[in-house]
């Protein structure tokens, strides 16, 4: 592994299905976060976790839930998805080296129908 | 509330230069980041200021200015690799990165 991995690439998911999305850094950041992008919108933060066992609230956190058991992994997970929640979702970690920059997993497409 | 300002699409030329704006209304400023985003993938790194002037590397240049609110970044010698979304992303103060809708950028030989 090298940097951020996501798993799905994509999914369709109907709507009220439960859903996991994976996200796995080897860079050992301890700050990582979850972000959906739709068109025409910049990239809003869901949650957030500076450092392993704890997560925050980010802009558009409704509908999601996060957990961080250690530092190279940070699940996203959707209760029961609605076709809102239809969106690419990327995955980042940074380190708190002064400038924070955030690198970005691959990205996973899903579909709620 | 915060609002980060970024023209939606710019068309230029192969070779030549193209100057792609950023303003931003935050609550507080701790950097400015730009992003390129090729079609389908995900955002990568291009630059970071935190303090007003010009940062170069290599084609890419980008500047800063905290009194105006304003940000732009320079890329010389367009190759139609460079065909991509621009962001333009600040840090607030509550060090929570708030982004812009991002520039489409269109490379014409």
């Amino acid at each position: 592994i090298a940097g951020i991995t996501q798993a799905p690439t994509s999914q369709i998911l109907a709507a009220g299905r439960r859903m996991t999305l994976r996200c796995t850094q080897d860079m050992r950041h301890n700050a990582m976060y979850w972000y959906r992008q739709d068109l025409g919108l910049g990239l809003r933060l869901i949650h957030y976790s500076n450092t392993a066992g704890t997560t925050g609230k980010g802009e558009v956190p409704d509908g999601y839930s996060v957990s961080r058991a250690n530092t190279d992994d940070f699940p996203l997970t959707l209760a029961s998805a609605v076709p809102s929640q239809t969106s690419v979702y990327f995955c980042a970690s940074s380190e708190a080296d002064g400038t924070d920059t955030q690198y970005f997993g691959p990205g996973t497409r899903l579909t709620v129908l | 509330g915060q609002n980060i300002d970024q023209p939606t699409e710019m068309t230029a030329t192969e070779g030549a230069i193209v100057q792609i704006n950023c303003t931003y209304q935050t609550s507080g400023f701790n950097g400015l980041f730009w992003y390129q985003q090729h079609a389908g993938e995900a955002p990568t790194f291009l630059s970071y200021n935190v303090l007003d002037g010009l940062e170069e590397k290599g084609r890419f240049s980008s500047f800063l200015s905290r009194s105006k609110g304003y940000s732009y970044l320079l890329l010389k010698e367009l190759q139609m690799k460079d065909s991509a979304s621009y962001l333009c992303a600040v840090r607030d103060s509550n060090y929570q990165l708030i982004w812009g809708a991002g520039t489409k950028l269109i490379i014409k030989p």
